[in-house]
């Protein structure tokens, strides 16, 4: 089992709509969390951490569910210009290091 | 700005050369990371560093070699040891925290 998981898609929306996407993660001892954004064959790019209470940024909400190991990540009245990769990202200690640990990423196309 | 500068953009490398993708950041991060990332498999990581002066192997660190002799630099030399590296690269730098992760634009190397 990955120790981040994110179901691949691809998820497929009308401009307009309401998507969701869910990541689990394995690693009870997990610290941090964050979605980013990649564009194809572009580097990602940090979208927003994820924190306890969850959080809300314009037209984004991120959720984390602690017992049951899961973020998420909302986007309501989706834009073409939201079609991207969204990649979960877990960190925890290794040693005296932090460590990132990706998924695979989720892929979004919203069509007009 | 402060930003992550990552060159080539694109390189052509013939079997059995050994070639050095640049990673200069200015945003006067301590971490520095290489990641690798090829079609389906996500981002992997090949090499990282806390500090100057010191690195770590990531996950799949054969047939790569690093340096960190400044803070802003952190070069990644691909030797011809390594036999599948046609990929795109990434480099990122953060906080110790992992807070901060940035990415540089990438370089996308192609073994002729």
């Amino acid at each position: 089992r990955k120790e981040v998981e994110q179901d691949p898609g691809p998820f497929n929306v009308p401009e307009g709509a309401t998507v969701a996407f869910n990541c689990t993660y394995s690693n009870s001892a997990s610290q941090s969390f964050f979605w980013y954004r990649q564009d194809c064959r572009k580097e990602p790019k940090l979208l927003m951490s994820v924190y306890s209470s969850g959080n809300e940024d314009g037209r984004f909400t991120a959720q984390l569910n602690r017992a049951s190991q899961y973020i998420s990540l909302l986007i309501r009245d989706s834009k073409l210009s939201d079609s991207a990769t969204y990649l979960c990202v877990v960190t925890h200690n290794a040693g005296n290091n932090r460590k990132l640990i990706w998924g695979l990423g989720t892929s979004l196309a919203v069509n007009p | 700005d402060g930003g992550i500068t990552q060159s080539p953009k694109y390189l052509f490398r013939k079997e059995g050369q050994n070639v050095t993708l640049s990673c200069e950041q200015n945003l006067n991060h301590d971490a520095m990371y290489w990641y690798r990332q090829d079609p389906g498999q996500g981002l992997r990581l090949i090499y990282y560093s806390q500090i100057v002066n010191d690195f770590q192997k990531g996950d799949i660190a054969e047939g790569y070699s690093v340096s960190r002799e400044k803070k802003e630099s952190f070069p990644l030399t691909v030797t011809s040891a390594q036999k599948n590296p046609t990929a795109f690269y990434l480099c990122a730098s953060s906080i110790p925290s992992g807070y901060g992760y940035t990415f540089g634009s990438g370089t996308r190397l192609t073994v002729v």
